[in-house]
């Protein structure tokens, strides 16, 4: 089955922006559909970003625009890209998919999530 | 808008939790999952569309519910499942949406 591996820098400064990327394998990243969600210390799940089956994206309004996802079918990579960080956004960003035939409505698979913290 | 009670749930080994979820509005039963999630780890799905488990999910996990109220009942408490458990909507706004979990402790 599909297998996903986030990575990114760790540690970013304020104002700057955060890129991630969630590394597929096992599996074409194209029959899957992908969100990013991530979980502030201590804290519960939020809903990021998402990419539809069909190619749209959708955000969570109340990230206010700073968020763009995208995909790269060549190398398998589905990526965060969130601008004008605060200590807000200090969290854990998992990358979490389902496949296309599934429900559409759950997260079937989750990579292990990559710590982001937000300090200068 | 998604609420879960209790915050937390003590009960001891063997017991049965119930889990509650509930939404600010109707919505449809396919649309309302929940995860499991322990320490460092990420959330594992373990009911999709209200009633159904994945593959590979025990069915010591049972999800029922409908309009604004769902529950996930956990049967014959094990040590591995003393977690937190969260309750997720799709198709609201935002598009997917997260309760604040109930955390299963030892009592």
């Amino acid at each position: 089955h599909v297998q996903l591996q986030e990575s990114g820098p760790g540690l970013v400064k304020p104002s700057e922006t955060l890129s991630l990327t969630c590394s597929v394998s096992g599996d074409s990243i194209t029959d899957y559909c992908w969100s990013w969600i991530r979980q502030p210390p201590g804290k519960g799940l939020e809903w990021i970003g998402h990419r539809h089956c069909n190619g749209r994206n959708d955000y969570n309004p109340s990230l206010k625009g700073r968020v763009t996802v995208s995909i790269d079918t060549s190398k398998n990579l589905f990526s965060l890209r969130l601008t004008s960080v605060t200590a807000a956004d200090t969290a854990v960003y998992y990358c979490a998919t389902y496949k296309v035939t599934a429900s559409g409505t759950v997260f079937d698979y989750w990579g292990p999530g990559t710590p982001v913290t937000v300090a200068s | 808008v998604l609420t879960q009670s209790p915050g937390t749930l003590s009960l001891s080994p063997g017991e049965t939790a119930t889990l509650s979820c509930t939404t600010s509005q109707n919505v449809n039963t396919d649309h309302l999952g929940w995860y499991q999630q322990k320490p460092g780890q990420a959330p594992r799905l373990l009911i999709y569309s209200t009633f159904h488990r994945p593959p590979g999910i025990t069915d010591k996990f049972s999800g029922s519910g409908s309009g604004t109220d769902f529950s996930l009942t956990i049967r014959s408490l094990e040590p591995e499942d003393f977690a937190v458990y969260y309750c997720q909507l799709f198709g609201s706004s935002p598009l997917f949406s997260f309760g604040p979990g109930t955390k299963v402790d030892v009592k």
